[in-house]
């Protein structure tokens, strides 16, 4: 059954500290898409990646870092240096056989106190 | 940068009654566009996207939507609203620079009994 899988649903952690958020597909899709959400902010672009080692800044860049190292994984990690990175975290890929459709994992909620 | 409005931050229905939710899109070219339905603390479902073949598109769960490039419009619509329709809905447009997509701040649709 294909799709795409983030661990963990909900995930807690005390300020300053650095988080990983997990995303994998089995869609063999190469580009990946990591997007921040916000009440009444809509989804804003963290980072991109359109093939394996490589990937791009989004608009919101500032305090996340990523990796691709492996065609089926993109993870994310939120860094100290993220101001306010209490937010609901999707993660999506694309199909390149259709371009910009995207499909989304079910998300991450980070909650940092 | 391509970008999309939706107005309407929130909509409410009446079960059986239209649902018309409006986007409108800024775009120098020819955009692909799609419509994402979101429950509560899930990921996004794809509704439908246009992508430049026929201009009323149609989509899953009974929606549709109409590309009016005269208007730069890509309204959602459904003749008949089930509760199960209560959801946020994204309008989102290609980004003409890259690849990614850039979504509007989404519509929440309540639908009353």
């Amino acid at each position: 059954d294909g799709g795409i899988t983030q661990s963990p649903k909900y995930l807690f952690r005390k300020e300053g500290q650095n988080v990983t958020l997990s995303c994998e597909q089995n869609l063999n899709h190469d580009a990946m898409y990591w997007y921040r959400q916000d009440p009444g902010q809509g989804l804003r672009l963290i980072y991109y990646s359109q093939i394996v080692n490589d990937f791009q800044k989004g608009d919101i860049a500032e305090g996340y870092s990523v990796s691709r190292e492996k065609k089926e994984s993109f993870p994310l990690t939120v860094t100290s240096a993220q101001k306010n990175p209490t937010a609901f975290y999707l993660c999506a890929s694309e199909d390149d056989r259709s371009p910009y459709e995207q499909y989304f994992g079910p998300g991450t909620r980070l909650t940092v106190t | 940068a391509q970008s999309v409005t939706q107005l309407g931050s929130h909509v409410s229905v009446s079960e059986g009654a239209l649902v018309l939710l409006r986007c409108n899109y800024s775009s120098s070219v020819p955009p692909y566009l799609f419509w994402y339905v979101q429950y509560p603390n899930q990921g996004l479902q794809l509704l439908l996207k246009y992508t430049s073949a026929a201009t009323l598109v149609k989509g899953i769960n009974g929606f549709e939507a109409e590309f009016k490039k005269s208007e730069t419009s890509f309204h959602l619509t459904k003749p008949s609203a089930h509760m199960r329709d209560a959801a946020e809905y994204f309008c989102a447009v290609s980004e003409d620079s890259g690849y990614a997509l850039n979504f509007g701040k989404g519509t929440s649709l309540l639908v009353t009994p």
